[in-house]
């Protein structure tokens, strides 16, 4: 069966400092890979996927991702965050872009000033 | 193009009573899903269609939970009867169903609060 671990519950970070949350993955066959992110009172916004070919995936809103199938990981990266990127992550996979998906529990991500 | 829809977006009832939630795809989704969010988790899945037939229930609680998609467009979501632990966000998403490398689309949700 496929699951997703995403080991960070919460994460502070600075605004305009880095960002990388972590997201690992199990998985028979080759994984479909998706990161969603979760605002207050709104619906999920596809972020990124990841299907096959480069293994760096770039995103809306200055989000990538890169997938390492050594290490089972899906991790999302910013190069610098914004007050508003604070809300929910959700990394999840499945066995194709139709299919239902398995979601990680989240990452709840605080931006401080 | 408008997004999902999903109604109402807020409903309180006490346990045992029933409810219903409601969904319309994109125009010319064939693929619709219905997931549960309960706070602090991430979502499951509980059913997915394809046009009006089932492709995958094997998580919805079918003694109490069912759902339909008539016509192969709207859909709903009915509870019945309701239990404390079915409080939760109950999310509808579509897809095209054209590739692989299709994307869900979701709605804004429906907050379930069972009293």
């Amino acid at each position: 069966a496929q699951s997703v671990t995403q080991p960070d519950i919460h994460i502070t970070v600075s605004e305009g400092a880095s960002l990388e949350l972590r997201c690992n993955y199990s998985y028979g066959a080759t994984p479909y890979l998706f990161w969603y992110v979760q605002s207050p009172g709104q619906g999920l916004q596809l972020l990124l996927k990841y299907f096959s070919g480069d293994t760096l995936v770039q995103g809306i809103k200055g989000f990538e991702a890169e997938f390492k199938r050594s290490q089972s990981s899906f991790n999302l990266r910013k190069p610098s965050v914004h007050w508003s990127d604070a809300a929910e992550y959700f990394c999840a996979v499945g066995e194709g872009g139709a299919d239902g998906l398995t979601f990680g529990k989240g990452t709840h991500l605080i931006i401080q000033p | 193009e408008a997004g999902v829809a999903q109604s109402p977006r807020y409903k309180i009832i006490e346990k045992r009573q029933s409810v219903a939630f409601w969904c319309n795809p994109i125009s010319g989704h064939a693929t619709l899903y219905w997931y549960q969010q309960i706070l602090g988790q991430g979502p499951k899945l509980l059913i997915q269609f394809q046009n009006n037939g089932v492709v995958d229930d094997s998580q919805l609680p079918k003694d109490r939970f069912s759902a339909e998609r008539l016509k192969g467009v709207d859909s709903t979501l009915k509870i019945q009867p309701a239990k404390l632990e079915d409080s939760a966000v109950y999310l509808c998403a579509s897809s095209s169903w054209d590739s692989l490398t299709d994307t869900q689309y979701f709605g804004p949700g429906t907050r379930l609060t069972v009293l």
